[in-house]
């Protein structure tokens, strides 16, 4: 069945510090590329998304890779803040999201 | 600020009784998700419908977990009866079939089950 896999699974760096988070994922069909975070207790929110169309998309301190031949992603966290600090999820969609297990993030003042 | 709202937010209940969770859509919306997440499963797809039906449940115990949309502002997650190892958050999540499953979440029921 489709799986997305997510590494690392736990990633600490310190406060101003690059952050980069990878996935990948099984379905080639899968066009459509979403990253949540969740902050503790509170509902995952999503931050960033890209489509097969586009390899790269920029937000502010926030980007994504995407290399379909490859099938993998990547969210990378430029001038991390603490308020980073949270977990982080990645997800590949065709007709239905398939979520990776989570990174969670800590940013150290 | 449209949200997709949950209740109950908090619920504690013991072995074998009926839970019942509730999820309001974003109005417009036509694209349901029911998930499950622990510390140890992450984010677990249980149950999706679109336009009311129901897509694919694969992800839920049949024996004791029912899903539906009775219409398009509800959708309902039942368990019945309750075990301790669904214990968990469960989100209820909505989008527009036309974004490409955009997801938006709602605040999540925490369910204890004694």
């Amino acid at each position: 069945g489709e799986n997305v896999e997510q590494h690392p699974s736990t990633l600490s760096v310190q406060e101003g510090d690059s952050a980069v988070i990878k996935c990948t994922y099984s379905d080639s069909a899968s066009n459509y590329f979403p990253w949540y975070k969740q902050e503790l207790g509170k509902r995952p929110q999503l931050i960033i998304d890209i489509r097969s169309n586009v390899g790269e998309k920029k937000d502010q301190r926030i980007a994504v890779t995407l290399n379909k031949t490859a099938k993998h992603f990547s969210l990378h966290i430029t001038e991390t803040q603490p308020e980073d600090s949270a977990v982080y999820f990645c997800a590949a969609s065709y007709d239905k999201v398939i979520f990776g297990p989570g990174t969670s993030l800590s940013v150290i003042p | 600020d449209a949200r997709v709202t949950q209740t109950p937010r908090h619920k504690v209940t013991e072995m074998g009784q009926e839970v019942t969770m509730r999820c309001q859509p974003i109005l417009g919306h036509n694209t349901v998700f029911w998930y499950r997440q622990t510390m140890m499963q992450g984010l677990e797809l249980l149950a999706y419908f679109r336009n009311r039906a129901p897509l694919d449940d694969s992800g839920m115990p049949k024996d004791r977990f029912s899903a539906e949309m009775p219409d398009a502002t509800l959708a309902t997650l039942k368990i019945q009866p309750s075990e301790p190892r669904d214990s968990a958050v469960y989100f209820c999540a909505s989008g527009l079939v036309v974004a490409q499953e955009t997801q938006y979440f709602g605040p999540g029921t925490r369910l204890l089950v004694l």
